[in-house]
This record gives C-alpha cells, sequence and structure tokens, in this order.
C-alpha cells in the first residue's frame, strides 16, 4: 500500500530532550515535507526537501532539523524541544512533476507533548 | 506571500442538509491551484476535492463540489446530503503553479453534523 509513515504517533517528552520524528515514504517520491498543525493556524511548513540531499526552511523552521540522506526517508529532529514545539506534526511527500497538481500524501501524523 | 482565510471556525448541518464552507484567498498570480483536505477524528488528512484556476468549470466528486470565483478569489465547499461521517475539521489550500512547494492552508472549519 502506497503510504507516508511517521512515528512515533504519540510522544510526551521533556524539555531539552532530544528527540526524532521519522517519516518514511514508499511511492518514491522526490518532494517531502514537515508540517505542524496548530488551533487557529492551521498548518504551517517546518522544512521540505525537493530531493535527496536538497532541504530548505519553510515557514516555521526554528528550532527544528532535518536530513535527506536517503528518497525515502526524511526525519524530523529537535535538538532541544521547549513546550512551544508542542503541536501534531505530518509528514507529507508528492511526486516532484511541475507544473501540475501534485497532491500531498500525508503521514498520520504525531502528537508530540513537550513538558 | 499568499494567505488562506476560513471565516467559519465552526459550522454544523443536520444529517441529510447541505452545508457550505467558505475559503477566501489572497495572490497576484493567475495560475494555481486550490484543495479543501478533510481531517476526521483519526488526524488523518484526506483530499476532498482539487481545481485547477485555469478550469473554468467547479470541481465536483460525488456529493462535494466546489463554488470557484476566480475574481472574487473564492473557493467555498459545497456538501450535499450530509452524513454523520462528514464530521470533521476542513482544510482550504492554496498552491502556486510555480512549484510544488508553495503551500498554504486555512486555520480550518470544524463541522458537525447532527442526526
Amino acid at each position: 500500500e502506497a503510504q507516508v509513515t511517521q512515528n512515533p504517533r504519540y510522544l510526551i517528552t521533556v524539555t531539552g530532550k532530544k528527540l526524532t520524528v521519522t517519516c518514511s515514504q514508499n511511492m518514491n517520491h522526490e518532494y517531502m515535507s514537515w508540517y505542524r498543525q496548530d488551533p487557529g493556524l492551521g498548518l504551517r511548513q517546518i522544512y521540505y526537501s525537493m530531493n535527496v540531499e536538497v532541504t530548505d526552511k519553510g515557514d516555521v523552521p526554528e528550532g527544528y532539523k532535518v536530513s535527506r540522506k536517503e528518497k525515502r526517508n526524511f526525519p524530523l529532529i529537535l535538538e532541544s524541544p521547549s513546550p512551544n514545539q508542542t503541536s501534531l506534526y505530518f509528514c507529507a511527500s508528492t511526486p516532484y512533476v511541475f507544473p501540475g497538481a501534485n497532491v500531498l500524501t500525508f503521514g498520520a501524523g504525531s502528537r508530540l507533548t513537550v513538558l | 506571500a499568499q494567505t488562506v482565510t476560513q471565516s467559519q471556525p465552526e459550522m454544523s448541518v443536520q444529517e441529510a442538509e447541505t452545508v457550505t464552507l467558505s475559503c477566501t484567498y489572497d495572490t497576484s498570480e493567475s495560475d494555481y491551484y486550490l484543495f479543501w483536505y478533510k481531517q476526521p477524528p483519526s488526524r488523518q488528512m484526506i483530499l476532498v476535492i482539487r481545481q485547477e484556476a485555469y478550469k473554468q468549470q467547479n470541481a465536483t466528486e460525488n456529493r462535494f463540489s466546489v463554488n470557484f470565483q476566480k475574481a472574487a478569489k473564492s473557493f467555498s465547499l459545497k456538501i450535499s446530503d450530509s452524513q454523520l461521517g462528514d464530521a470533521a475539521m476542513y482544510f482550504c489550500a492554496y498552491r502556486s503553479a510555480r512549484g510544488v512547494n508553495d503551500m498554504r492552508f486555512g486555520a480550518g472549519t470544524r463541522l458537525t453534523v447532527k442526526p
């Protein structure tokens, strides 16, 4: 089944404890992206990647890191989490075909709480 | 930067009735794509419908249809014969035709369906 898989789905952690949220897609998509969803703000992009070793900042990159060493994986790293990073996180991917109404395929979401 | 506005934080509809969710956007571009995503309690982001700006005909998908008013920069979603399973958060999204990475989401509208 074509899908984007995120782990963990739920995580409670404490301030300053490094964590990684993994994202993997099995559709050979070039483009991958991370979003965070907060009440009243919708989804905002954190980082994106056009292809292996090509990453760039989105609208809210502060406090996050990413890497794209393999086409299928795009982990989100919080080096020193803070309570304002408590949020619902989504990974998404799409084939990079320009132009076109490429539709994002989303993972199931990861609910992160930082105490 | 483009912005997407959903002015209705919450809406409710009686089962089997019709409801319309509003969305407006701000852009100076002429070529773009618009989307409606559904997020049920499972948190999964599900594409409901999409519209290419160059197409004058409004998109339809079974009970879901849009009213796309390009000049007014309006993109409303109409749900006919509402069902209990339609209860969800609905997000309107805009993406430039310039490239895959320029997707903007509205803040969302929470739809309740009353039996």
